[in-house]
């Protein structure tokens, strides 16, 4: 089975500043993975994904993690967070051969102005 | 296009209650997925649909769950009788056949709180 492990629960951060969201998984197996986003009153949204090629991938909106397999671990990375990035992180990871995620407990991330 | 819809957002019913949420997927996927994130703990899979097939409920936390995906459409998951233990948050998601994971869309989820 795979586990998935985010230490922080909860991360205070002033706007403008960087910030990094940890996730280390457990597998035995080759897996992709992802990190989601969950806004206040809103559902999970799909932030980046780890799906093969360049281990430093990136979103839309600035984020951008990189897979290291030796650490098996997939940070997720902000160098200037900005007000409306306050949300919940979710890291998840899934078997290339399989049909379900699995999550870490969540980071929640609050940008203080 | 509509993505993956839930109903209802949020429920509160007394313990002993029957409660049924509500998923419709995105038009055309064949996989629909139930998760559960007790609060404070990891959002957890309960159960895999292919179509109207359950392809896997390895997650479902007991018997007093039944989850239901009739005509391979829209699915439903009842809690009967539901116990304390049972609030948290209900997430559906889909996908296309051959994208499981890697094209999955979620729903803003069903907030379940058993008093």
């Amino acid at each position: 089975a795979q586990s998935v492990t985010q230490l922080d629960s909860q991360v205070p951060v002033f706007e403008e500043a960087p910030v990094e969201l940890r996730c280390n998984y457990s597998s035995s197996v080759s897996v992709y993975l992802f990190w989601y986003v969950q806004y206040p009153n809103q559902g999970l949204q799909l932030l980046l994904k780890y799906l093969s090629g360049s281990t430093l991938v990136e979103s839309i909106n600035g984020f951008e993690a990189e897979f290291n397999k030796s650490q098996t671990s997939f940070h997720l990375r902000e160098p200037s967070v900005h007000i409306s990035d306050t949300a919940e992180y979710f890291c998840a990871v899934s078997e290339r051969t399989g049909n379900q995620f699995y999550f870490g407990t969540g980071t929640s991330l609050t940008v203080i102005p | 296009e509509a993505g993956v819809t839930q109903f209802p957002s949020h429920s509160v019913i007394e313990k002993g209650q029957t409660v049924t949420l509500r998923c419709d997927p995105i038009s055309g996927h064949d996989n629909l997925y139930w998760y559960r994130r007790v609060m404070g703990k990891e959002i957890k899979f309960l159960l895999h649909f292919v179509k109207e097939s359950k392809q896997d409920e390895s997650g479902m936390p007991n018997n007093r769950f039944l989850a239901e995906r009739t005509g391979g459409t829209y699915s439903t998951l009842k809690v009967q009788p539901a116990e304390l233990e049972d609030s948290g948050v209900y997430f559906c998601a889909s996908s296309q056949v051959g994208k499981e994971s890697t094209e999955a869309f979620f729903g803003q989820g069903t907030r379940l709180t058993v008093v």
